[in-house]
C-alpha cells in the first residue's frame, strides 16, 4: 500500500497569504496524485488531478506541481473561504489511499 | 448537478451486518466507476471499495476483503455495500464517490454513519 504523508498538519495563515502543503508518496506513484479540499459539514472537492490539473471552476490561486517524488499543493493569496481540510490522494495502484491532511487555518 | 445519495447507515453490534445503498442521480451512472470511501478521526479517509462502471472489476481493501461485497444494479442507478461481520473498527462515515472523467472523485455523498459497539 502507498502511503501519503502530508505536511505540516496544521498552517496558520492570514487571508492574502501563500499556503504551501506537501503530500510525499512511499513509493514511486508517477503523476497520478490528485487534492481536494474539505469544509465542515461539505464534501470533499476536487481541485488538482494528476499532480498539476485543476478541475473544472477551481480558481487559478490554486496550483499543483512536484518534485521528484514530492508534490506539493501552493494556494496564492489566500482568501477566507480557502480555511479548510487538503487531503492529497492517489490511484497509481489500488489501493488508492489518502494523505492525513493539512488544515489550513485562520491565523 | 450531480446527487449521490447514501442510506442504510445506523447503529449496529460487532459481528452484525449492513447494507449501505447509494442513489444516484442527473448522470449517466453506467458511465461511471464508483467507490466507497469511510472516513474515520483515526485513519481518516480510506477506499475500501471500488467497482468499474460494468461491474466487471472490483477492489476490495484489506480491512474489508472478505466482509463487504461492492455491487451496482445499472437500471436501477444505484450502488450497495454488504457489510458483514461489522467489528468496532468500522465505525465510520461511508461516502460513495463517483470516479469523474479525471480518473479522481469528482463527487461524493453526503455520507451516512455506522457505528458498531454493543
Amino acid at each position: 500500500e502507498i502511503v501519503l504523508t502530508q505536511s505540516p498538519v496544521t498552517l496558520s495563515l492570514s487571508p492574502g497569504e501563500r499556503a504551501t502543503l506537501s503530500c510525499r508518496p512511499s513509493q514511486s506513484i508517477s503523476s497520478s496524485l490528485a487534492w481536494y479540499q474539505r469544509k465542515p459539514g461539505q464534501t470533499p472537492r476536487l481541485l488538482i488531478y494528476d499532480t498539476s490539473f485543476r478541475a473544472t471552476g477551481i480558481p487559478a490561486r490554486f496550483t499543483g506541481s512536484a518534485s521528484g517524488t514530492h508534490f506539493t499543493l501552493t494556494i496564492n493569496n489566500l482568501e477566507p473561504e480557502d480555511f479548510a481540510i487538503y487531503y492529497c490522494q492517489q490511484r497509481t495502484s489500488w489501493p488508492f489511499t489518502f494523505g492525513g491532511g493539512t488544515r489550513v487555518e485562520s491565523k | 448537478q450531480v446527487r449521490l445519495e447514501e442510506s442504510g447507515g445506523g447503529l449496529v453490534k460487532p459481528g452484525g451486518s449492513l447494507r449501505l445503498s447509494c442513489a444516484a442521480s442527473r448522470f449517466t451512472f453506467s458511465d461511471y466507476s464508483m467507490a466507497w470511501i469511510r472516513q474515520t478521526p483515526g485513519k481518516g479517509l480510506e477506499c475500501i471499495s471500488y467497482i468499474s462502471r460494468d461491474g466487471t472489476t472490483i477492489h476490495y481493501a484489506d480491512s474489508v476483503k472478505g466482509r463487504f461485497t461492492i455491487s451496482r444494479d445499472n437500471a436501477k442507478n444505484s450502488l450497495s455495500l454488504q457489510m458483514t461481520n461489522l467489528r468496532a473498527e468500522d465505525t465510520a462515515v461511508y461516502h460513495c464517490a463517483r470516479e469523474g472523467p479525471t480518473w479522481f472523485f469528482d463527487y461524493w455523498g453526503q455520507g451516512t454513519l455506522i457505528t458498531v459497539s454493543s
